[in-house]
């Protein structure tokens, strides 16, 4: 079955700081990843997404880099805000409908 | 906020009863993803319905049932509650096809099995 984990279930970061937030895959078939960012009471929102044919892929103040060879993708987020604070998970998909996701990492940014 | 819209937000049910669960999806999708959000865990695939049929199937049993109606809302129906069922259960709004920036999740429907 499909397995996706994250290394730190928790990551206290002090504002302004980059965050770093690490997941790995078993699923060597997986070919589309994505980050997403859950707030309290809401649902899970898309950050950034990235395919298995590229390496690095960047956003607006967020970058994900995926390692094929180890199977370990992760997040980072430049100069933290404490609106950054939220549980982050990792989904994968491998073509299909469905999206396995990570149990999650709960972010807190200290002011 | 996304277009999609969940109801009831809370909900208590016995353990052995029936529950019904609403999504209401973004104008212009076609596709209801459901998941399932035990506390501390990231969301399980339920199913995928897609033009009123159902379109993939995770690992759940089969008294977890669905349906999507001709505006593209769905409802997601599970039999015989049990206390493991207790759980945030998330809609995903999409088109047919989709990437991720183009699903939207539904601020879930929080079920509570005694």
């Amino acid at each position: 079955g499909e397995s996706v984990g994250l290394h730190l279930p928790t990551l206290s970061v002090q504002e302004g700081d980059n965050s770093i937030i690490n997941c790995a895959y078993s699923n060597s078939a997986s070919d589309y990843f994505i980050w997403y960012k859950q707030e309290s009471g809401k649902g899970p929102q898309f950050i950034i997404d990235i395919r298995s044919n590229m390496d690095k892929r960047q956003g607006q103040r967020v970058t994900v880099l995926l390692n094929k060879t180890v199977k370990h993708l992760s997040l980072q987020i430049a100069a933290t805000q404490p609106g950054d604070s939220a549980v982050y998970f990792c989904a994968e998909n491998t073509g299909g409908n469905q999206f396995y996701f990570g149990t999650g990492t709960s972010l807190t940014v200290i002011p | 906020e996304t277009g999609v819209t969940q109801s009831p937000t809370h909900l208590i049910k016995t353990r052995g009863q029936q529950v019904t669960l609403r999504c209401s999806s973004q104008s212009g999708h076609n596709t209801v993803s459901w998941y399932q959000q035990a506390l501390g865990q990231g969301p399980q695939f339920i199913f995928q319905y897609y033009r009123e049929e159902e379109n993939g199937r995770g690992n759940f049993p089969p008294r977890f049932s669905g349906l999507q109606f001709p505006n593209y809302s769905s409802e997601l129906n599970v039999n015989a509650l049990e206390l493991d069922d207790s759980a945030l259960y998330l809609c995903a709004s999409s088109r047919q096809g989709i990437t991720g920036d183009e699903q939207y999740f539904g601020p879930g429907t929080r079920l509570t099995v005694t």
